[in-house]
């Protein structure tokens, strides 16, 4: 149980350009999901906290108008990537937690790496 | 404030020697820890966490982590490296609430 799933897993796009990245909660209701970022040989950076239905808290320093974070739904949260540019490529990597069972774990996708050309 | 330290940035051992992976933890409180697995190109896999039950807990693959309050470590640790063990460990605390601080990350090469 608790698998959560990415979409695409790689994705490359032109410069000016927006991508959606998607991540889903395959078994289980996702109350909150997370969305980090991972530049090459570097730790896992926390970009924004998003609960269903209420907008995304986005940690100092994450441009909001750049990342858009949408969870619509207990099952789903998008990022999309507007305007991206080459700065912008990097590993992708959201995380769900669950309303109940172990208050602090939290099930990671497998990571969507986008490269900005 | 919660947050994590990884004393090493690369670790390499011999196939069927002992891995230890070290992690410090700075916390005003008895925290959570947590290690996670991840394989290149690959998300995050949940290896043990500590969640001030017993201290030592032993997790997935035959690795274990000793959570040990008077040094403030929660050192990973495993009898005999396997190749398929290579790969990048993270030491994590949560924190405000529901938050994850991911450590530095321990690169973990297996020779044969």
């Amino acid at each position: 149980g608790a698998v959560v799933s990415q979409h695409p897993s790689r994705v490359i796009c032109k410069s000016g350009t927006s991508v959606k990245i998607e991540c889903r909660s395959l078994d289980f209701q996702a109350t909150t999901m997370f969305w980090y970022r991972q530049f090459p040989k570097q730790s896992l950076m926390l970009m924004a906290t998003s609960n269903e239905g209420s907008k995304a808290t986005y940690e100092q320093g994450v441009e909001k108008d750049k990342f858009l974070i949408n969870h619509a739904s207990l099952t789903l949260s998008t990022l999309t990537v507007t305007s991206a540019h080459p700065e912008d490529s990097s590993f992708y990597i959201c995380s769900a937690k669950t309303s109940g069972g172990d208050y602090n774990e939290q099930f990671f996708g497998p990571g969507t790496r986008l490269t900005v050309l | 404030a919660q947050s994590v330290t990884q004393l090493d940035s690369h670790v390499s051992v011999s196939e069927g020697t002992p891995v230890l992976l070290r992690c410090n933890y700075s916390s005003s409180y008895s925290p959570s820890l947590f290690w996670y697995v991840q394989h290149p190109n690959k998300g995050l896999q949940l290896l043990l966490k500590y969640t001030s039950a017993a201290t030592l807990v032993k997790g997935i693959n035959g690795f274990e982590a000793e959570f040990k309050k008077s040094e403030t470590s929660f050192h990973l640790t495993k009898p005999s490296a396997h190749m398929s063990d290579a790969a990048e460990y993270f030491c994590v605390v949560p924190y405000n609430f529901n938050k994850f601080y991911f450590g530095s990350g321990t690169k973990l090469n297996v020779k044969p």
